[in-house]
């Protein structure tokens, strides 16, 4: 069964600083792999989606991810936070054998001090 | 497009009633899905549909839920009788068919449930 970890429930940086959010994942087979935003009191959006092709990949807002298959790991970073990227964040993966499937991280909230 | 639309956003009953919440998935999605999202367990697929039609609700906690989508523009899911433990924001999302757009799922705003 595929699962995804987030590494810190909580993760907070100062305004202007590199955003760094942590996912490793576990697949049998190549997965597809997505980090949603949480905004408060507000359902998930899509951020990026890694499918297979550039294993570099750039989402909305200035977000981007590279998928390591070596390493297991679709980590989101950001060059330079702002107070509107204060929000929680999932990685998801589907199932290989499913791809309608998909295994939600914990989650990690995002505090941007200003 | 509106998006996912979920009704109500809100809902606060008392243990033991009947609560129904509704989903109005994006017009032209063959999937629809129903999650649960809570503190402990994070969010969690209760149960999902393929043109209409449940394909997998492994993830229904127990018999006192129930999801249907009698159409391709509604679906409800059901808790009868509600209790405590059910309290929880329940998210739907919809998406097209995996060929078309691999499978990224559309979010509705979600409904927050309380059972006192």
């Amino acid at each position: 069964a595929q699962s995804v970890t987030q590494l810190g429930s909580h993760v907070s940086v100062s305004e202007g600083a590199l955003v760094l959010l942590r996912c490793n994942y576990s697949s049998s087979v190549p997965p597809y792999l997505f980090w949603y935003v949480q905004y408060p009191n507000q359902g998930l959006q899509l951020l990026l989606k890694y499918t297979s092709a550039a294993t570099l990949v750039k989402g909305i807002n200035g977000f981007e991810a590279e998928f390591k298959k070596s390493e297991t790991s679709f980590h989101l970073t950001k060059p330079s936070a702002h107070m509107s990227d204060a929000a929680e964040y999932f990685c998801a993966v589907s199932d290989g054998n499913n791809f309608n499937k998909f295994y939600f991280g914990s989650g990690t909230k995002l505090n941007v001090k200003p | 497009d509106a998006g996912v639309i979920q009704s109500p956003r809100h809902e606060v009953t008392e243990m033991g009633q009947e609560v129904t919440l509704r989903c109005k998935p994006i017009s032209g999605h063959d999937y629809l899905f129903w999650y649960r999202q809570t503190m402990m367990r994070g969010l969690e697929l209760l149960i999902y549909f393929n043109n209409n039609v449940p394909i997998d609700d492994s993830g229904m906690p127990e018999d006192r839920f129930s999801a249907k989508m009698p159409n391709a523009s509604f679906s409800n899911l059901k808790i009868q009788p509600s209790e405590p433990r059910d309290s929880a924001v329940y998210f739907c999302a919809s998406s097209l068919a995996p060929q078309f757009s691999y499978n990224e799922q559309f979010f509705g705003p979600g409904t927050r449930l309380t059972v006192l």
